[in-house]
C-alpha cells in the first residue's frame, strides 16, 4: 500500500535549469512533508518541510509546493548544481499535533544534473 | 559535526540467527529511530524510541525485533531469528524534537541473511 508516490524513478536536469520532484499521497490525515536526500553509502538528509497549513516552503534554492486538493507535492530545485545529484524521497506525517512518529517515505527519485 | 554513527556497516549472517546492530545518536537527541531499505524498495519506518520506551513501532517489527537503550549513548536494534526477507539496509536516525520531522540518519548498516 503505497500512500506516497514517487511516480519517476529517475530525473535528469541540465546544471543551471530547474529541477522539479513530484510526489502524490493518499492518506488525507497526512499534515506534514519532507524531503530528504540520499547521496551512495550515506543515511537519506533532511531537505526541507511543509505544513499542511502552507501551500509553499522556500530554502534557498528549494522550494516546495503543497496542493492539498490534489494531494501533491513538488520539489523545486534552482538553479540546479552538480552537488543535487542524488537520490530524493519524498515523506509525509500523519497527525504531526500529536507528534505521530512515523515518517511514510516515497520509493525515491533518482535525479541526475547533466553538466 | 555530530553525526549517528552505525555499526556494523556490513553484517553476513546465516538464516535463523542472532543479529545486533548497534548505533550511537547524535548525543543530545532524545527521540531515536530505526528504518530499514530493502533493495529497490522505500525506506520503511520500524520503531521509534522515546524516554527510555518504545513510542510507536510498525506491522514489520514483530515479536523478533527489539530495541534497548542499555548505557545512554548506544541504541541498538536486535533480530532474535533472522529470516532471508530481512536483508535489507537499516538506518539508525535521532532527533532533538525541535524541526518536526527532521531525523539524523546515520550512514545504515547492511544485512545480509543468507
Amino acid at each position: 500500500d503505497q500512500q506516497v508516490k514517487q511516480n519517476s524513478p529517475s530525473l535528469s536536469v541540465q546544471e543551471g535549469r530547474i529541477s522539479i520532484l513530484n510526489c502524490d499521497y493518499t492518506n488525507s490525515m497526512f499534515d506534514y512533508f519532507l524531503w530528504y536526500k540520499k547521496y551512495p553509502a550515506e543515511g537519506p538528509t533532511f531537505l526541507i518541510s511543509i505544513s499542511s497549513i502552507k501551500d509553499k516552503n522556500e530554502d534557498g534554492r528549494f522550494t516546495v509546493f503543497l496542493n492539498k486538493s490534489a494531494k501533491h507535492l513538488s520539489l523545486h530545485i534552482v538553479p540546479s548544481q552538480p552537488g543535487d545529484s542524488a537520490v530524493y524521497f519524498c515523506a509525509a506525517i500523519a497527525d504531526s499535533v500529536n507528534r505521530d512518529d512515523k515518517i511514510i517515505f516515497g520509493k525515491g527519485t533518482r535525479l541526475h544534473i547533466l553538466p | 559535526e555530530p553525526e549517528v554513527t552505525q555499526t556494523p556497516s556490513h553484517q553476513v549472517t546465516q538464516m535463523g540467527q542472532e543479529v545486533i546492530l548497534r548505533c550511537v545518536p547524535i548525543s543530545n537527541h532524545l527521540y531515536f529511530y530505526w528504518y530499514r531499505q530493502i533493495l529497490g524498495q522505500k525506506v520503511e519506518f520500524l520503531v521509534s524510541f522515546y524516554n527510555n520506551e518504545i513510542s510507536e513501532k510498525s506491522e514489520i517489527f514483530d515479536d523478533q525485533f527489539s530495541v534497548e537503550r542499555p548505557d545512554g549513548s548506544n541504541f541498538t536494534l536486535k533480530i532474535r531469528s533472522t529470516k532471508l526477507e530481512d536483508s535489507a539496509m537499516y538506518f539508525c536516525a535521532s532527533s532533538d524534537g525541535t524541526t518536526w520531522g527532521e531525523l539524523f540518519f546515520g550512514e545504515g548498516s547492511r544485512l545480509t541473511v543468507l
